[in-house]
């Protein structure tokens, strides 16, 4: 079966732009959660949607937010780009919670330049 | 939810050895605890999980030992093979009603040389 699709896999973005990833959940899977991983933080949840509603919001700036399809996939959003938001953003879907089918993108490499 | 504190941050085994990473939990409602593999350019995927009614969890070559009074988890790769070189992340989450998050260890970088 597909697994979970990140797209794009790298992107290179100037300082104050704006960038959205995209994510696809494995089918049937209904809840959508994002990640930022970093060499120095490690990873950090950024939000999780479930049925097109935010259920959980990690300690990220507004600069960072979300959305989620009827059909279940999903974007995040980050505006306002600064250097620290380098990362690689994974998404993860499950059925419903973290003990269920839990599974990661390979994630989108976000360079900040 | 309080940070889950993981080591060492690396580790190198010879082919063969056993690999032991331990981490450490605050948040006593914790009640889910999964270890994760990244290989580069790939994202974690689930190794083995363990729930806290349960001291020990194995799954192939892969053990999970856990001590509820300690607060301590710690997986344990007998017979490591060079293809076991990967991170390893712990995590832990709340699976109750009004979580849905991972929070994880920094990981573990294992080097297994031939």
């Amino acid at each position: 079966k597909a697994g979970v699709t990140q797209t794009p896999r790298y992107l290179i973005k100037t300082r104050g732009q704006q960038v959205t990833l995209s994510c696809s959940p494995i089918s049937g899977h209904r809840s959508v959660s994002w990640y930022q991983q970093t060499p120095g933080q490690g990873l950090q949840f950024l939000f999780e949607y479930f049925s097109e509603t935010q259920r959980n919001k990690g300690n990220f700036p507004g600069r960072f937010s979300g959305r989620q399809f009827s059909n279940s996939r999903s974007e995040m959003n980050v505006s306002t780009l600064e250097l620290g938001d380098s990362a690689l953003y994974l998404c993860a879907s499950s059925f419903n919670r973290v003990d269920y089918g839990y599974t990661f993108g390979s994630g989108t490499r976000l360079t900040v330049v | 939810q309080q940070q889950v504190k993981q080591s060492p941050q690396s580790l190198i085994v010879q082919k063969g050895g056993i690999s032991i990473i331990n981490c450490a939990y605050e948040n006593t409602a914790f009640d889910y605890f999964p270890w994760y593999q990244q290989f580069p350019g790939k994202g974690p995927a689930l190794l083995i999980a363990i729930r806290p009614d349960v001291s020990e969890k194995k799954e192939g070559r892969f053990t999970i030992s856990f001590n509820k009074s300690a607060k301590q988890f710690s997986l344990h790769i007998m017979d490591s093979q060079p293809g076991d070189s990967a991170t390893y992340f712990c995590a832990a989450s709340i699976t109750g009603a009004g979580s849905y998050q991972l929070t994880f260890g920094k990981g573990t970088k294992l080097s297994v040389i031939p």
